[in-house]
């Protein structure tokens, strides 16, 4: 058990919804990434948010957008669903030490997942 | 750009027998490197990590892995696996950036026969 929940399991949604998952961190964690990993594929960075602002992004379009409030919790919303957004979505929380300088090397750790699949 | 090369999607082998799975990276950075487990329908598991010094890694659960600067190469070894051992794993980088992204490899399956 790492301490980072996910909700929902699971997820059904049709092509052109919009879906809203959700992730609470492990206590004292303040920076959230979450990535999308395809059927049989790695997971791939979607974006991480420290102190409620994106600050990385990886190759994913704008439909993609999230949210990080100040208890550290955080929401991923997917526009204009496609039939290629299904896939687990994990979130990962770790504490980032000091940003703007020295990496934190502190472990991310990773939450269970959610499943979405769009018909 | 960087990216993660794990070359065997899959890998059988019979309980009590030694494993290695192979992971190679590139990168014109220096670099940060770990290995996760991920069971069937969970999240990612944290095995072990290279972050500097030392270039044999000792993880969880008897895992250890080799940094291998001049071959690019960290792979995972156990000298002895369990049934419970089967699973996913996956190889990633990271830069020594402040974006926390990490670049995974595609995965590479773990079948112990009994």
């Amino acid at each position: 058990e790492t301490g980072v929940t996910q909700s929902p399991t699971h997820l059904i949604k049709t092509r052109g919804q919009q879906v809203t998952l959700r992730c609470s961190s492990q206590s004292g964690h303040n920076t959230v990434s979450w990535y999308q990993q395809a059927l049989g594929q790695g997971p791939q960075f979607i974006f991480q948010y420290y102190r409620e602002e994106e600050n990385g992004r990886g190759n994913f379009p704008p439909r993609f957008s999230g949210l990080q409030f100040p208890n550290y919790s955080s929401e991923l919303n997917v526009n204009a669903l496609e039939l290629d957004d299904s896939a687990l979505y994990l979130c990962a929380s770790r504490v980032a030490l000091f940003l703007g300088g020295p990496y934190s090397t502190d472990t991310q750790y990773f939450g269970p997942g959610t499943r979405l699949t769009v018909l | 750009a960087q990216s993660v090369t794990q070359l065997d999607s899959q890998v059988p082998v019979f309980e009590e027998a030694p494993v290695e799975l192979r992971c190679n990276y590139s990168s014109s950075v220096s670099v940060y490197l770990f290995w996760y487990v991920q069971y069937p329908n969970q999240g990612l598991q944290l095995l072990l990590k290279y972050l500097s010094g030392s270039t044999l890694v000792k993880g969880i659960n008897g895992f250890e892995a080799e940094f291998n600067k001049s071959q690019t190469s960290f792979h995972l070894r156990k000298p002895s696996v369990h049934i419970s051992d089967t699973a996913e794993y996956f190889c990633a980088v990271s830069e020594n950036s402040n974006t926390g992204k990490l670049i995974f490899g595609q995965g590479t399956t773990l079948q112990v026969k009994p």
